[in-house]
């Protein structure tokens, strides 16, 4: 049974560019967050995404946007990127509040040059 | 403000010294404590969802407990291989969890 899928695993943008990037949420899970963990920081919430819609945010400016499709999958979009957005980008997904732990891929490493 | 703050930051154990992590939270509504382990380059896997005071879970070498303030995460015995960093995170709703830093668990032979 396949986890969370996340692509790419590795990225190097230039300040200013635009970011895509990509969750398959493992089967039967419905719901997909994102957090963004800089180097030794613990991970922080970005968003969440259920039914093809943003259900939460966390304090992250609009440069960040999100989508989710019919198939459940996801993608994270950062915009006008900054030095400050080098990051570890982790996707995790579950089932609709159901209180648990979530099943987080093994992230997408930014970095911003 | 809803905060989780992880001690101590870094734990260097010989093996089969027992230790525990600390997690203290102040987090309104909790609705469960939740412990991780990373290994570096990699995503958080799952260990334990704890929902209320008093509750305990164990997982191997791993027992976590929790209080109304405090959760700590006990370690048994442990082996090289139960070096990573160990995440805690309190959710106040299904929607997000909040994390803290992390302990950084080094396990020498």
């Amino acid at each position: 049974d396949a986890g969370v899928t996340q692509s790419p695993t590795h990225l190097i943008k230039t300040r200013g560019q635009q970011v895509t990037l990509r969750c398959s949420p493992k089967s039967g899970h419905d719901t997909v967050s994102w957090y963004q963990q800089a180097l030794g920081q613990g991970p922080q919430f970005i968003f969440q995404y259920y039914e093809e819609e943003e259900r939460q945010r966390g304090n992250f400016p609009d440069r960040f946007s999100g989508h989710q499709f019919p198939n459940y999958s996801s993608e994270l979009n950062v915009n006008a990127l900054l030095l400050g957005d080098s990051a570890l980008y982790l996707c995790a997904s579950s089932f609709f509040e159901r209180i648990g732990g979530y099943t987080f891929g093994s992230g997408t490493r930014l970095t911003v040059v | 403000e809803d905060q989780v703050t992880q001690s101590p930051e870094a734990l260097r154990l010989q093996e089969g010294e027992s230790s525990s992590l600390n997690c203290s939270y102040t987090v309104s509504g909790l609705r469960g404590l939740f412990w991780y382990r990373q290994d570096p380059g990699k995503g958080p896997e799952f260990l334990f969802t704890l929902y209320s005071a008093g509750e305990e879970k164990e997982k191997e070498r791993l027992k976590a407990t929790l209080t109304k303030k405090e959760s700590f995460l006990h370690i048994t015995a442990p082996k090289p291989e139960d070096s990573a960093t160990y995440l805690c995170a309190g959710g106040p709703d299904t929607d997000k969890l909040i994390f803290g830093t992390g302990t950084r668990l080094q396990v020498f032979p």
